[in-house]
């Protein structure tokens, strides 16, 4: 069960858009559409930020989106604000009742 | 609002058994069918330890299944984490969390409590 793959860093101005990958495989990502997506601040617990790789709990902004493609997915961070300048991971249902985590990005506000 | 709230030695020395603890408060375990522990190692990402349902059913992350045990007890509104023979590797902050909808295990987070393994 090896960990989803996100690249470790991203970065974008403020008020632009950043979009961050999440590679799985088909026994993961690519067969399920449980991904999730969290927001981790410094020394903080993480957030669900996406479910169901598209679907914002209530109270999350709307310019965060998920989408997936075979076995990628992706969160799209649009509007970028200081305060989303933090770690994203992602997160997939995996066979046999298991889920994996992917290995963060950190997104900078420049 | 549903809390959760970890809770454990903060040390442990390698080839101890290690329990960990999450209080729930303001409601009742019963309120959701899964619940889970999550750890993060120092500087580095997230890592799925396993869940436990209601009806006591487990399932284990692979990688820790030989040592792993989690646990729930009703009465006292608690779950618990039991990892044997610890060793550095397992230094970590260790999470609770529940469900908010099926499939999406790590809706709701505690605090977390940070463990060190070390002699």
């Amino acid at each position: 069960q090896s960990a989803l793959t996100q690249p470790p860093s991203a970065s974008g101005s403020p008020g632009q858009s950043v979009t961050i990958s999440c590679t799985g495989t088909s026994s993961d990502v690519g067969a399920y559409n449980y991904v999730s997506w969290f927001q981790q601040h410094p020394d903080k617990a993480p957030k669900l930020i996406i479910s169901d790789v598209n679907k914002r709990p209530s109270g999350v902004s709307d310019r965060f989106s998920g989408s997936k493609s075979g076995n990628t997915a992706s969160l799209t961070v649009s509007g970028l604000q200081a305060d989303d300048e933090a770690d994203y991971y992602c997160s997939s249902y995996a066979a046999s009742h298991s889920y994996v985590f992917g290995t963060g990005t950190k997104v900078t506000v420049l | 609002q549903l809390q959760l709230q970890e809770s454990g030695p903060g040390l442990a020395k390698p080839s101890e058994t290690l329990s960990l603890t999450c209080a729930v408060s303001g409601g009742s375990v019963t309120i959701t069918n899964w619940w889970s522990w999550v750890r993060q190692s120092p500087g580095r990402g997230l890592e799925w330890i396993g869940e436990i349902h209601l009806d006591g059913r487990t399932n284990y992350n692979p990688s820790l299944q030989n040592r792993v045990i989690i646990s729930m007890d009703k009465s006292k509104n608690q779950l618990s984490l039991t990892l044997i023979s610890v060793a550095a590797a397992d230094t970590a902050v260790y999470y609770c969390t529940r469900e908010s909808g099926a499939f999406t295990p790590f809706g709701y987070w505690g605090q977390g409590t940070l463990v060190t393994v070390s002699s």
